[in-house]
């Protein structure tokens, strides 16, 4: 089956420092991207679509700037939280795509911010 | 998702069947997923539905109804490793090709 990898697993950091979590797709490419953020006891909330060559696509309310993708090529997705803070702790989930199918999450990662 | 709605919680006891329930609301429609998540984990796929109708996979079958937007997953012969949250998700409609969560249900399996 496909599968989606991300790192890391968990960060700790700083608050004021930036972050970046990578996601791979490891057996097949990906044409679309998503990034999920998801608070304790909360379901996933989708934060943005990334499509491999263009500008990600945000969810209402999630500010670009703050959290920043890049998808340079069909089997890798960034995102980086800039200036992260305390509320910013969260579990992010990735998802991959290929062309219009199922998709396939990766593991997640925790991030805590001191 | 605020037009897919699930219930909070539910608790079953190991050996017996129990029902999710999912209702939604879309302008159109492109399939429904079910996915179990256990805590500090990832989404994990357990069925599709985008035809009316039930999908049987193992001990676990989801049924879909278009025209009354609701779906179920069934759960058979409950095992204590079955206790976990259950997203309902949608796709279609407004939400184009994204996948939309509802808030999950978390199921209780006790002894």
């Amino acid at each position: 089956g496909a599968v989606v990898s991300q790192h890391p697993s968990w960060v700790i950091c700083k608050s004021g420092t930036s972050v970046k979590i990578e996601c791979r797709s490891l057996d097949f490419q990906a044409t679309t991207m998503f990034w999920y953020r998801q608070f304790p006891k909360q379901s996933l909330m989708l934060m943005a679509t990334s499509n491999e060559g263009s500008k990600a696509t945000y969810e209402q309310g999630v500010e670009k700037d703050k959290f920043l993708i890049n998808h340079a090529s069909l089997t890798l997705s960034t995102l980086t939280v800039t200036s992260a803070h305390p509320e910013d702790s969260s579990f992010y989930i990735c998802s991959a795509r290929p062309g219009r199918g199922r998709q396939f999450f990766g593991p997640g990662t925790r991030l805590t911010v001191l | 998702g605020q037009n897919i709605d699930q219930p909070t919680e539910m608790t079953a006891t190991e050996g017996a069947i129990v029902q999710i329930n999912c209702t939604y609301q879309t302008s159109g429609f492109n399939g429904l997923f079910w996915y179990q998540q256990h805590a500090g984990e990832a989404p994990t796929f357990l069925s599709y539905n985008v035809l009316d109708g039930l999908e049987e996979k193992g001990r676990f079958s989801s049924f879909l109804s278009r025209s009354k937007g609701y779906s179920y997953l069934l759960l058979k012969e409950l095992q204590m490793k079955d206790s976990a949250s259950y997203l309902c998700a949608v796709r279609g409609g407004e939400y184009g090709n994204k996948l939309v969560f509802g808030a999950g249900t978390i199921l209780r399996v006790k002894s």
